[in-house]
């Protein structure tokens, strides 16, 4: 069993529509989350990125943690095509120190906005 | 906001040649760089950790004399494949936080694709 594990999708939404991403994690020990969005040969992009329960929300952006159920998630509202990527969700052990890098990627999920 | 800059953006190589990969650090100050590795339709993987002025921390499985990765100064780290081979194709991306204190988040660069010949 992967540590994280992600839907790969391909998911495919018209414009407008609320888009939800998911991942959930075997690790209990996972105390920092974070949502990327990586266009094509592309770096990663850091959308969002939490460390308690509950939501955070950016914009048109909203980012859920459920520590007791190992769960997280990322909701896009109003979805454009420019939101077309693949999202990665990443998590690690501690919010600080060198340990903070080693973070763990679930496999991304490709998204698709058609007009 | 926080800038990695990784270059170059893409290299062809042919096999049994060395390439090095910079990773910088724009506007910010990194004491820990991170390399990672992505394969086609796959997530990234941590290879190593480049710490400032000491060696380097490698995963599980990352032989550490094929990849030499150097930090010789808070905001450039480089990562060198040694010998080359088909294999070691790739899109390796580096990614840094700031050394200031606090929670900083982690910023990737654009990576580099590797194809070798």
């Amino acid at each position: 069993q992967k540590e994280v594990e992600q839907d790969p999708g391909p998911l495919s939404v018209p414009e407008g529509a609320i888009v939800s991403l998911n991942c959930t994690y075997s690790n209990s020990a996972f105390q920092y989350f974070m949502w990327y969005r990586q266009y094509s040969r592309k770096g990663p992009e850091l959308l969002m990125y939490t460390y308690s329960s509950g939501n955070k929300e950016d914009g048109r952006f909203t980012a859920q943690v459920d520590k007791s159920s190992k769960y997280i998630s990322l909701f896009i509202r109003d979805s454009q095509p420019s939101d077309s990527a693949t999202y990665l969700c990443a998590m690690s052990l501690n919010a600080g120190g060198t340990s903070y890098g080693k973070l763990t990627f679930g496999q991304g999920t490709i998204l698709t906005v058609h007009p | 906001g926080a800038v990695v800059s990784q270059h170059p953006s893409r290299v062809i190589c042919k096999s049994g040649t060395s390439v090095k990969i910079e990773c910088r650090s724009l506007d910010f100050q990194a004491t820990t760089m991170f390399w990672y590795r992505q394969f086609p339709k796959q997530s990234l993987m941590l290879m190593a950790t480049s710490n400032e002025g000491s060696k380097a921390t490698y995963e599980q499985g990352v032989e550490k004399d094929k990849f030499l990765i150097n930090h010789a100064s808070l905001t450039l780290s480089t990562l060198t494949v040694t010998s080359a081979h088909p294999e070691d194709s790739s899109f390796y991306i580096c990614s840094a936080r700031s050394a200031a204190p606090g929670n900083s988040p982690l910023h990737f660069g654009n990576g580099t694709r590797l194809t070798v010949t």
